[in-house]
């Protein structure tokens, strides 16, 4: 079975671009998370969805962050406009079991905003 | 105080010694535990959970003290290969992670 899928892998932008990250479940897995990796600030939670809901969106930085699960297996997280500070890793990671279980990671977006 | 707290290290060990660290928490009423690695530039990944009675798997054994409200992670004869980032992480209905420990082995 495929893994967690997140593309692109890479993107450098320009400051005030929109930015789309996408990111696709492993099947038959119900929940998703988008987290965010910095050195400073290391791993932190952006936002959790269960059945596609959103359940805690308290780690979305501001109102320039926006994120959608269109359907059971996709989602989106969306950037605009884009600021430098938002340069990081972004890592989707989807469970079988909400969040007390083992989380499956994707290989990451790393995000340069110049 | 963090709710998940790991010394950040580096440390720095010679192949083929026993190593450990330590990840407190502070809520009494976490429920789950797990022991993830992270290699440099990769995603972390699990690598155990931790049981109460504490568990083994190979060359690593997790730990948890209710009491003291922190878990173990040893690694005994260390590989070059186990030179990773290992990140705990603590539920509570909800998933706190703390921010990693990094690992240098030696040749």
């Amino acid at each position: 079975d495929a893994g967690v899928i997140q593309s692109p892998r890479h993107e450098v932008t320009e400051m005030g671009q929109e930015v789309t990250l996408r990111c696709k479940l492993i099947s038959g897995h119900n929940s998703l998370f988008w987290y965010r990796q910095t050195m400073m600030r290391g791993l932190e939670l952006l936002i959790y969805f269960n059945n596609n809901v959103p359940i805690d969106d308290s780690g979305m930085p501001e109102d320039r962050f926006s994120a959608k699960m269109p359907n059971a297996s996709f989602s989106t997280l969306k950037i605009q406009p884009s600021e430098p500070r938002d340069s990081a890793v972004y890592f989707c990671a989807s469970s079988s079991s909400g969040e007390t279980g083992e989380l499956f990671f994707g290989e990451g977006s790393r995000l340069t905003v110049l | 105080r963090k709710e998940v707290e790991q010394d950040p290290g580096p440390f720095n060990v010679p192949e083929g010694a026993t190593v450990a660290f330590n990840c407190t928490y502070s809520n009494s009423a976490s429920q789950s535990f797990f022991w993830y690695r992270q290699d440099c530039r990769k995603e972390p990944k699990l690598l155990m959970s931790v049981y109460s009675s504490g568990n083994e798997d190979g060359r690593f054994t997790a730990q948890l003290n209710r009491a003291s409200q922190y878990i173990s992670l040893l690694i005994r004869d260390s590989k070059l290969s186990d030179s990773a980032t290992y990140l705990c992480v603590v539920t509570n209905y909800q998933l706190i992670w703390g921010a990693g420990t990094k690992l240098i082995i030696k040749p």
